[in-house]
């Protein structure tokens, strides 16, 4: 089955730790993106990458990083810098990243500062 | 720039009567246009989406929306709800300028009433 998969489902951080959540994609997509998702927010653009070895900047992007060595592999670090990380953080991939392209969605990682 | 506004936060209706989910948008360039759905602790579905062919577009689960570029607007409708139609659903804007990435609305909670 072709999709998008994030891993954990949950995790948990501690403050000062940086923590990694992954996005894994077979979908044969060029565009993948990290959105994060506050109670009574829409989707706030993180990170995304349109090609391999490159990755802009979206709205809220301080004090996370990605990478982007892979096509098929989209991974997110929340550092320590981030202050309020606690929140439901969703991965998406689409064909091109173009406007009229539809992006599909992972089914998320919940992410909680102990 | 471009926004979203939905209209409503909560929209609670009984089984078996009419759904609407009401969208404005905004935009300097024609927009494409989409409804995602979002059950609890799970990723987005995409429902529909427009992207400057016919202003009714249907989706899956008998769920349409209407493009009304005078109105600027972008409604989700439903003849006849179902219990598993409880969810959240975002109205979501993408242009073709600039960074390609999805402009969320802040979502509709939808209430299914027996």
């Amino acid at each position: 089955d072709g999709g998008i998969t994030q891993s954990p489902k949950y995790l948990f951080r501690k403050e000062g730790q940086n923590v990694t959540l992954s996005c894994e994609q077979n979908l044969n997509h060029d565009a993948m993106y990290w959105y994060r998702q506050d109670p009574g927010q829409g989707l706030r653009l993180i990170y995304y990458s349109q090609i391999v070895n490159d990755f802009q900047k979206g709205d809220i992007a301080e004090g996370y990083s990605v990478s982007r060595e892979k096509k098929e592999s989209f991974p997110l670090t929340v550092t320590s810098a981030q202050k309020n990380p606690t929140a439901f953080y969703l991965c998406a991939s689409s064909t091109l990243g173009t406007s009229t392209d539809t992006q599909y969605f992972g089914p998320g990682t919940r992410l909680t500062v102990l | 720039a471009q926004s979203v506004t939905q209209l409503d936060s909560h929209v609670s209706v009984s089984e078996g009567t009419p759904v609407l989910l009401r969208c404005n948008y905004s935009s300097s360039y024609s927009p494409s246009l989409f409804w995602y759905v979002q059950h609890p602790n799970k990723g987005l579905q995409l429902l529909l989406k427009y992207t400057s062919a016919a202003t009714l577009v249907k989706g899956i689960n008998g769920f349409e929306a209407e493009f009304k570029k005078s109105e600027t607007s972008f409604h989700l409708t439903k003849p006849s709800a179902h219990m598993s139609d409880a969810a959240e659903y975002f109205c979501v804007v993408s242009v073709g300028t600039g960074r390609r990435a999805l402009t969320f609305g802040s979502g509709t909670r939808l209430q299914v009433q027996p």
